[in-house]
Protein backbone atom coordinates (compact mmCIF):
# COMPACT_ATOMS: atom_id res chain seq x y z
CA UNK A 1 0.00 0.00 0.00
CA UNK A 2 1.36 3.00 -0.91
CA UNK A 3 -0.19 5.43 2.25
CA UNK A 4 -1.94 8.71 1.81
CA UNK A 5 -0.12 10.80 -0.88
CA UNK A 6 -0.19 14.42 -1.01
CA UNK A 7 1.22 16.91 -3.60
CA UNK A 8 3.06 19.03 -3.65
CA UNK A 9 5.39 18.38 -1.05
CA UNK A 10 6.28 22.03 -1.08
CA UNK A 11 4.49 25.36 -2.47
CA UNK A 12 5.82 28.69 -2.80
CA UNK A 13 3.76 32.04 -3.88
CA UNK A 14 3.18 35.68 -3.77
CA UNK A 15 0.50 36.38 -1.62
CA UNK A 16 -2.87 36.71 -2.87
CA UNK A 17 -2.22 33.76 -5.61
CA UNK A 18 -4.49 30.55 -5.30
CA UNK A 19 -2.94 27.55 -3.95
CA UNK A 20 -3.96 24.11 -4.06
CA UNK A 21 -3.43 21.02 -2.27
CA UNK A 22 -3.89 17.93 -3.61
CA UNK A 23 -4.47 14.34 -1.66
CA UNK A 24 -5.28 10.95 -2.61
CA UNK A 25 -6.31 8.65 0.28
CA UNK A 26 -5.47 4.98 0.97
CA UNK A 27 -7.74 3.12 -1.13
CA UNK A 28 -10.74 1.64 0.54
CA UNK A 29 -11.00 4.28 3.49
CA UNK A 30 -14.39 6.07 3.84
CA UNK A 31 -12.70 8.96 5.76
CA UNK A 32 -10.57 11.78 5.33
CA UNK A 33 -8.91 14.80 7.12
CA UNK A 34 -7.31 17.80 6.60
CA UNK A 35 -4.98 19.11 9.14
CA UNK A 36 -3.10 22.58 9.50
CA UNK A 37 0.48 22.75 11.68
CA UNK A 38 1.88 25.88 12.62
CA UNK A 39 4.33 25.94 15.70
CA UNK A 40 1.60 29.04 17.10
CA UNK A 41 -1.11 26.70 17.25
CA UNK A 42 -0.06 23.02 16.87
CA UNK A 43 -2.37 20.62 14.61
CA UNK A 44 -5.84 21.84 13.79
CA UNK A 45 -8.39 20.52 12.35
CA UNK A 46 -9.45 21.84 9.50
CA UNK A 47 -12.56 19.61 8.16
CA UNK A 48 -12.91 16.22 7.79
CA UNK A 49 -15.20 14.01 5.26
CA UNK A 50 -17.32 10.76 5.21
CA UNK A 51 -17.97 9.05 1.87
CA UNK A 52 -16.47 12.14 -0.03
CA UNK A 53 -19.21 14.57 2.42
CA UNK A 54 -17.99 17.13 4.24
CA UNK A 55 -18.67 15.96 7.74
CA UNK A 56 -17.42 18.86 10.04
CA UNK A 57 -15.91 22.35 8.61
CA UNK A 58 -15.55 23.94 11.13
CA UNK A 59 -11.82 24.33 11.58
CA UNK A 60 -12.14 25.92 8.28
CA UNK A 61 -10.73 29.56 9.17
CA UNK A 62 -11.79 31.59 6.91
CA UNK A 63 -13.89 32.10 3.10
CA UNK A 64 -10.63 31.81 1.54
CA UNK A 65 -10.35 28.33 2.37
CA UNK A 66 -12.07 25.73 0.74
CA UNK A 67 -12.13 21.83 0.14
CA UNK A 68 -14.26 19.17 -1.83
CA UNK A 69 -13.98 15.52 -2.46
CA UNK A 70 -15.44 14.78 -6.13
CA UNK A 71 -14.92 10.79 -5.73
CA UNK A 72 -13.05 8.19 -2.80
CA UNK A 73 -9.86 8.43 -4.09
CA UNK A 74 -8.90 12.50 -4.72
CA UNK A 75 -9.23 15.38 -2.03
CA UNK A 76 -8.42 19.06 -2.29
CA UNK A 77 -7.73 22.11 -0.35
CA UNK A 78 -7.82 25.36 -2.04
CA UNK A 79 -6.69 28.86 -0.57
CA UNK A 80 -7.64 31.69 -2.51
CA UNK A 81 -6.15 34.49 -2.02
CA UNK A 82 -3.12 33.16 -0.31
CA UNK A 83 -1.93 35.25 2.56
CA UNK A 84 1.41 34.85 4.52
CA UNK A 85 -0.60 33.85 8.07
CA UNK A 86 -1.81 30.43 5.95
CA UNK A 87 1.99 29.74 5.80
CA UNK A 88 1.98 26.04 7.15
CA UNK A 89 2.33 22.37 6.60
CA UNK A 90 -1.11 20.65 5.92
CA UNK A 91 -1.38 17.19 6.12
CA UNK A 92 -3.75 15.02 4.90
CA UNK A 93 -4.66 11.52 6.60
CA UNK A 94 -6.92 8.95 5.95
CA UNK A 95 -9.06 6.13 8.13
CA UNK A 96 -11.38 3.40 7.54
CA UNK A 97 -14.26 3.19 9.37
CA UNK A 98 -15.93 5.44 12.26
CA UNK A 99 -15.30 3.84 14.84
CA UNK A 100 -13.48 5.60 17.40
CA UNK A 101 -10.49 2.92 17.63
CA UNK A 102 -9.63 3.09 14.29
CA UNK A 103 -6.12 5.25 13.61
CA UNK A 104 -5.74 7.75 11.35
CA UNK A 105 -3.07 7.76 8.51
CA UNK A 106 -0.89 10.71 7.44
CA UNK A 107 0.50 11.72 4.71
CA UNK A 108 3.62 13.41 4.64
CA UNK A 109 2.40 16.84 4.43
CA UNK A 110 2.92 19.93 1.89
CA UNK A 111 5.41 22.75 3.81
CA UNK A 112 2.88 26.29 1.90
CA UNK A 113 5.04 29.41 2.30
CA UNK A 114 3.43 32.48 1.44
CA UNK A 115 5.97 35.39 0.53
CA UNK B 1 -16.40 20.79 23.49
CA UNK B 2 -13.39 17.47 23.47
CA UNK B 3 -9.59 18.73 24.21
CA UNK B 4 -6.62 16.53 24.96
CA UNK B 5 -3.76 18.57 27.11
CA UNK B 6 0.00 17.62 27.33
CA UNK B 7 3.08 18.41 29.70
CA UNK B 8 4.63 20.92 27.66
CA UNK B 9 8.03 20.55 25.66
CA UNK B 10 10.92 20.45 24.92
CA UNK B 11 11.71 17.45 26.98
CA UNK B 12 15.52 16.48 27.02
CA UNK B 13 16.96 13.67 28.63
CA UNK B 14 20.19 11.32 28.28
CA UNK B 15 19.69 7.54 26.32
CA UNK B 16 18.91 5.13 28.84
CA UNK B 17 17.01 7.98 30.82
CA UNK B 18 13.31 7.38 31.69
CA UNK B 19 10.42 9.16 29.87
CA UNK B 20 6.80 10.54 30.96
CA UNK B 21 4.77 12.86 28.66
CA UNK B 22 1.56 13.17 30.76
CA UNK B 23 -1.82 13.53 28.90
CA UNK B 24 -5.07 14.55 30.37
CA UNK B 25 -8.36 14.58 28.05
CA UNK B 26 -11.98 15.73 28.52
CA UNK B 27 -14.61 14.34 26.17
CA UNK B 28 -17.91 13.18 26.42
CA UNK B 29 -18.95 9.58 25.43
CA UNK B 30 -16.09 6.69 25.58
CA UNK B 31 -13.29 8.02 23.20
CA UNK B 32 -10.08 5.92 21.80
CA UNK B 33 -6.85 7.49 22.84
CA UNK B 34 -3.75 6.99 20.70
CA UNK B 35 -0.09 8.38 20.61
CA UNK B 36 1.17 9.41 17.57
CA UNK B 37 4.61 10.37 16.78
CA UNK B 38 6.36 12.90 14.41
CA UNK B 39 10.15 12.62 13.23
CA UNK B 40 11.51 15.60 11.54
CA UNK B 41 10.14 16.51 7.92
CA UNK B 42 7.78 13.68 8.29
CA UNK B 43 4.08 13.19 8.54
CA UNK B 44 2.92 11.47 11.84
CA UNK B 45 2.83 7.98 12.68
CA UNK B 46 0.54 6.15 15.09
CA UNK B 47 2.51 5.04 17.91
CA UNK B 48 0.11 3.18 19.96
CA UNK B 49 -3.76 2.95 21.32
CA UNK B 50 -6.17 2.22 24.01
CA UNK B 51 -9.99 1.98 23.06
CA UNK B 52 -11.47 1.41 26.40
CA UNK B 53 -10.58 2.18 30.10
CA UNK B 54 -7.80 0.26 31.84
CA UNK B 55 -6.62 -0.64 28.05
CA UNK B 56 -2.69 -0.53 27.75
CA UNK B 57 -1.48 0.18 24.37
CA UNK B 58 2.16 -0.46 24.05
CA UNK B 59 4.59 -0.68 20.94
CA UNK B 60 8.60 -0.42 20.67
CA UNK B 61 9.02 -0.43 24.51
CA UNK B 62 6.33 2.60 24.82
CA UNK B 63 3.34 2.17 26.84
CA UNK B 64 0.28 4.47 27.87
CA UNK B 65 -2.70 3.07 30.01
CA UNK B 66 -6.28 4.80 29.56
CA UNK B 67 -7.49 5.85 32.52
CA UNK B 68 -10.74 6.99 32.45
CA UNK B 69 -11.09 7.76 36.33
CA UNK B 70 -7.86 10.22 36.26
CA UNK B 71 -8.74 10.88 32.19
CA UNK B 72 -5.82 10.49 31.36
CA UNK B 73 -3.22 8.42 28.81
CA UNK B 74 0.58 9.28 30.05
CA UNK B 75 3.06 7.58 27.91
CA UNK B 76 6.21 5.87 29.51
CA UNK B 77 9.23 4.53 28.01
CA UNK B 78 11.87 2.95 30.25
CA UNK B 79 15.14 3.08 28.33
CA UNK B 80 14.75 6.07 26.12
CA UNK B 81 17.64 6.14 22.94
CA UNK B 82 18.53 9.08 20.68
CA UNK B 83 16.30 7.28 17.82
CA UNK B 84 13.17 8.00 20.13
CA UNK B 85 14.04 11.89 19.38
CA UNK B 86 10.81 13.40 17.79
CA UNK B 87 7.80 15.13 18.78
CA UNK B 88 4.94 13.07 20.48
CA UNK B 89 1.11 13.88 19.77
CA UNK B 90 -1.42 12.45 22.57
CA UNK B 91 -5.11 12.58 20.36
CA UNK B 92 -8.40 11.16 21.45
CA UNK B 93 -11.04 9.99 18.58
CA UNK B 94 -14.78 11.02 19.74
CA UNK B 95 -17.70 8.86 18.54
CA UNK B 96 -18.42 11.18 15.98
CA UNK B 97 -14.91 10.26 13.89
CA UNK B 98 -13.37 13.26 14.89
CA UNK B 99 -9.24 12.88 15.54
CA UNK B 100 -7.90 15.85 18.17
CA UNK B 101 -4.83 16.66 19.18
CA UNK B 102 -2.71 17.76 21.53
CA UNK B 103 -0.38 20.26 21.41
CA UNK B 104 2.54 18.33 21.29
CA UNK B 105 5.88 17.47 23.29
CA UNK B 106 9.25 17.85 21.97
CA UNK B 107 11.57 14.91 22.76
CA UNK B 108 15.23 15.15 22.38
CA UNK B 109 17.33 12.07 23.49
CA UNK B 110 20.92 13.12 23.95
CA UNK B 111 23.94 10.56 23.70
Amino acid sequence: DAGVIQSPRHEVTEMGQEVTLRCKPISGHDYLFWYRQTMMRGLELLIYFNNNVPIDDSGMPEDRFSAKMPNASFSTLKIQPSEPRDSAVYFCASSLGRDSNSPLHFGNGTRLTVT
Amino acid sequence: GDSVTQMEGPVTLSEEACLTINCTYTATGYPSLFWYVQYPGEGLQLLLKATKADDKGSNKGFEATYRKETTSFHLEKGSVQVSDSAVYFCALRNQGGKLIFGQGTELSVKP
